[in-house]
């Protein structure tokens, strides 16, 4: 069964501080693999995209890794600010124009 | 803005009443997805269009619900006889036709079936 797990569901940091967030997926045929950043009440915005050949990708303070050997994707923020409060959805392609699998996101909230 | 738009951004409305959303595409992109989003939940699929043809539908598309897309550029997606179970975000994305990448998501039309 193609699915997508994300963890954890939520998580609370301090502002400047790092964290990573983790998604596990089981779809196959793997395409390619986004992490989308969703602020509350907003639709999501494309964070990174990466292929099977790509292991590591970044956006400013977004660092996304894939490994696809073990169907793991990490996304590392570092250097917390409060705007990056959102939820973190993993998105996993299978291939062909709408066989999307969403994970269901990881709620982060920056304190200050 | 260049962005996917969606309007409207709100939309509250009586149990049984028909509703319509409104999507505007990025120009040059030849699909766009509509998806449906409750709380707590990702994104599910709902349907998508290829310029102006409705290629595939989700078996979440009751037949209460109706998508167009008539000149290939905006897209309409219309409720009828709204139920409470109707009640979430409606998401509207677009991309090019060709490529793997991102897809570029609208604001959302949040409706709330009371």
């Amino acid at each position: 069964k193609n699915q997508v797990e994300q963890s954890p569901q939520s998580l609370i940091i301090l502002e400047g501080k790092n964290c990573t967030l983790q998604c596990n997926y089981t779809v196959s045929p793997f395409s390619n693999l986004r992490w989308y950043k969703q602020d509350t009440g907003r639709g999501p915005v494309s964070l990174t995209i990466m292929t099977f050949s790509e292991n590591t990708k970044s956006n400013g303070r977004y660092t996304a890794t894939l490994d696809a050997d073990t169907k793991q994707s990490s996304l590392h923020i570092t250097a917390s600010q409060l705007s990056d409060s959102a939820s973190y959805i993993c998105v996993v392609s299978a291939g062909g124009a709408n066989n999307l699998f969403f994970g269901t996101g990881t709620r982060l909230t920056v304190i200050p | 803005d260049t962005g996917v738009s969606q309007d409207p951004r709100h939309k509250i409305t009586k149990r049984g009443q028909n509703v319509t959303f409104r999507c505007d595409p990025i120009s040059e992109h030849n699909r766009l997805y509509w998806y449906r989003q409750t709380l707590g939940q990702g994104p599910e699929f709902l349907t998508y269009f290829q310029n102006e043809a409705q290629l595939e539908k989700s078996r979440l598309l009751s037949d209460r619900f109706s998508a167009e897309r008539p000149k290939g550029s905006f897209s309409t997606l219309e409720i009828q006889r709204t139920e409470q179970g109707d009640s979430a975000m409606y998401l509207c994305a677009s991309s090019l036709a060709e490529g793997q990448g991102a897809k570029y998501f609208g604001p959302g039309t949040r409706l709330t079936v009371t």
